[in-house]
């Protein structure tokens, strides 16, 4: 079975800095969906970026950026310029092309200090 | 508005007691699926249906069942309710036709057993 694993449960980061969140993954299939989600104190879940295995380019929106290492299993985020809005869990997830099963990680606590 | 709709969004009952969450899935999503997050926990992937049929089943008790109608809404059903049952439950779906994409999540509802 794919495992997602997530070794930072809690980081933080000074506001306007940047900051990386770790996530391997596990699985033996060459194609494939991986996604960062985050959720606020809110508690709904919001896609921040997701990434293709088939496309070598790594995903960006604005700030979010991921760093997809396909060899190595290695799916990072980054997130640059830390604003206080940031401050969430967030969990990343992996998912086969035929979407039949989503696997999540256990998260990764983000605190922005002022 | 991910377009995934849950009702209700908050529930007091008692230990015993049954209760029925719903889901409404995106506008031509097929596939609905079923998480539990209990309090500061990870999301655990109970079921998920395609087409009004289970595709795939995970830590779901027996005193859990799901099922999906034709119009592809789907219930979730909570029997013998015990403490340990509070949690928010979230209902995401997907595409699921070719290649999948990502999962919509609701907003959740958010049981409490007392």
């Amino acid at each position: 079975a794919q495992t997602v694993t997530q070794s930072q449960p809690e980081m933080s980061v000074q506001e306007a800095e940047t900051v990386t969140l770790s996530c391997t993954y596990d699985t033996s299939e060459s194609d494939y969906y991986l996604f960062w989600y985050k959720q606020p104190p809110s508690r709904q879940m919001i896609l921040v970026i997701r990434q293709e295995a088939y496309k070598q380019q790594n995903a960006t929106e604005n700030r979010f950026s991921v760093n997809f290492q396909k060899a190595a299993k290695s799916f990072s985020l980054k997130i640059s310029d830390s604003q206080l809005g940031d401050a969430a869990m967030y969990f990343c997830a992996y998912s086969h092309t035929t979407g039949n099963q989503f696997y999540f990680g256990t998260g990764t606590s983000l605190t922005v200090i002022p | 508005d991910s377009g995934v709709t849950q009702t209700p969004k908050h529930l007091i009952t008692a230990t015993g007691q049954r209760v029925t969450l719903r889901c409404s899935p995106r506008s031509g999503d097929l596939s609905v699926y079923w998480y539990q997050q209990s309090l500061d926990q990870g999301l655990q992937f109970l079921i998920q249906y395609y087409n009004g049929e289970e595709r795939a089943k995970g830590n779901i008790l027996e005193r859990f069942s799901a099922q999906q109608f034709p119009d592809l809404h789907s219930e979730l059903n909570l029997s013998s309710l015990e403490l340990g049952d509070s949690a928010l439950y979230f209902c995401a779906s997907s595409q699921t036709r070719g290649r999948a994409g990502e999962l919509f999540f609701g907003e959740g509802s958010r049981l409490t057993v007392l």
